[in-house]
């Protein structure tokens, strides 16, 4: 079945460092591909997507590249802020069920 | 314009009592969805709706009940509470599947005693 499996948390960095956040997925056919960030004490929300293979989503300095070949959907980042610091999900939706799937979260603490 | 509005943001029960989490979207959006976050393990789809008079279980849905009566309204019934209900549940909304995106409610924190 569809899934999706990301980089274990908790990660801290120093404001300004680069960030990696991996994520690769499995599903059939060819699936949207989603990151949600969720800060404290609230839901989920969209950062960027992407649809199709070779897309760029971006979105706030945060980019992701739908790679078909290695089926990952990494999230990066050149230089982090304190105020990046909140939960990401990498999640998918196949295009041909109903449902989206998530990944566990990656914590991200910045650090000044 | 309010999105998705879940009530209550927090409640405590006892074990045996039952309740109703309340999820109300103003999008005019078709597709409806229940999920519940415990700490490490994401997000897991308890039910989730299509459009009005039309619901299906996800992943874990045992436990819970949903109905989809209009278009608007999605409310999740916990029959019989049980402590591994404990979690924070999060209704979300989107217009369609695939790439459509999905809105978030800010979540129901449920503990149960």
């Amino acid at each position: 079945g569809d899934s999706v499996t990301q980089m274990e948390g908790p990660v801290t960095l120093s404001e300004e460092a680069f960030l990696t956040i991996n994520c690769t997925y499995t599903a059939t056919g060819y699936p949207s591909l989603f990151w949600y960030v969720q800060y404290p004490g609230e839901g989920l929300q969209l950062l960027l997507k992407a649809t199709k293979a070779d897309d760029k989503g971006s979105n706030k300095g945060f980019e992701a590249t739908y790679r078909k070949e290695t089926t990952s959907f990494h999230l990066e980042k050149g230089s982090v802020q304190v105020s990046d610091s909140a939960v990401y999900f990498c999640a998918l939706n196949s295009n041909t069920g109903n449902q989206f799937y998530f990944g566990t979260g990656t914590s991200l603490t910045v650090i000044p | 314009n309010a999105g998705v509005t879940q009530t209550p943001k927090f409640r405590i029960l006892k074990i045996g009592q039952s309740m109703t989490l309340q999820c109300a979207q103003d999008m005019n959006h078709n597709y409806m969805y229940w999920y519940r976050q415990d700490p490490g393990m994401g997000l897991k789809l308890i039910y989730y709706s299509v459009g009005a008079g039309i619901t299906d279980k996800g992943e874990v849905p045992n436990g819970y009940n949903v109905s989809r009566s209009t278009t608007e309204d999605f409310p999740l019934r916990l029959e019989l509470a049980a402590p591994s209900q404990t979690s924070v549940y999060f209704c979300a909304s989107s217009r369609e599947t695939g790439a459509n995106v999905l809105t978030f409610g800010a979540g129901s924190r449920l503990t149960v005693l």
